[in-house]
């Protein structure tokens, strides 16, 4: 079964406005921890944001913040006040476990309008 | 710090031939991995290391070998190249303990098998 779906192949969305990309995820583990990851076009994986899976809060960095609904296991990554920087693919992954390995999305392109 | 390096970054290989990717890292991380990403998809985990000496497979293992004889490098080795072979390689490592536990990932090698 999949461990991270995120269901959303494409999205464009016009500057400085907000954009939400869906991640739900699937695991039987009580502690886990979710990333979100960017990779532009010129392929770099680039750390956004975590989320551990016993966290109050939603966690914020920034211009991103961690949409976490636990009980429906989703970790829905808003970007707010979009930039054209922000086209580029962007994956949710989610770490289970002591190894700490990370399962992937298949990942979301932005592409930012003018 | 140069945080992950890898080398090559690119590299065209013909069907049968074998090399190796190398990774390291300068950060003292005991966590290192090794992934695929293929075009248009997310990243599967191939091989990974939670210490020096210590290896186990991850998602998609098969045609791959690995080893870390130091904290700092773990080489990716290819034998026997096949055409499915044909993607972008990401090394990535992190630290053991606390709460976040990011990966940094370098900046991968792309593989062409012919």
């Amino acid at each position: 079964a999949q461990k991270i779906t995120q269901t959303q192949p494409g999205m464009f969305v016009q500057e400085k406005e907000a954009v939400t990309l869906d991640c739900t995820y699937d695991t039987s583990d009580p502690s886990y921890g979710l990333f979100w990851y960017k990779q532009p076009s010129s392929g770099e994986m680039i750390f956004l944001i975590y989320q551990g899976s016993y966290d109050q809060q939603n966690a914020t960095e920034g211009r991103y913040s961690l949409n976490f609904q636990k009980a429906r296991k989703s970790a829905n990554l808003v970007i707010s006040a979009s930039q054209l920087g922000d086209s580029a693919m962007y994956f949710c992954a989610m770490r289970e476990g002591n190894d700490y390995k990370l399962s992937f999305g298949a990942g979301t392109t932005v592409t930012v309008r003018a | 710090n140069a945080g992950v390096t890898q080398t090559p970054k690119f590299r065209i290989l013909k069907i049968g031939q074998s090399m190796t990717l190398q990774c390291t890292q300068d950060m003292n991380h005991n966590y290192m991995y090794w992934y695929r990403q293929d075009p248009g998809m997310g990243l599967k985990l191939i091989y990974y290391s939670v210490g020096a000496g210590i290896t186990d497979k991850g998602e998609v293992p098969n045609g791959y070998n690995v080893s870390r004889s130091t904290t700092e490098d773990f080489p990716l080795r290819l034998e026997l190249a096949a055409p499915s072979q044909t993607s972008v390689y990401f090394c990535a490592s992190t630290r053991r303990g606390g709460s976040n536990n990011e990966q940094f990932f370098g900046p991968g090698t792309r593989l062409t098998v012919l």
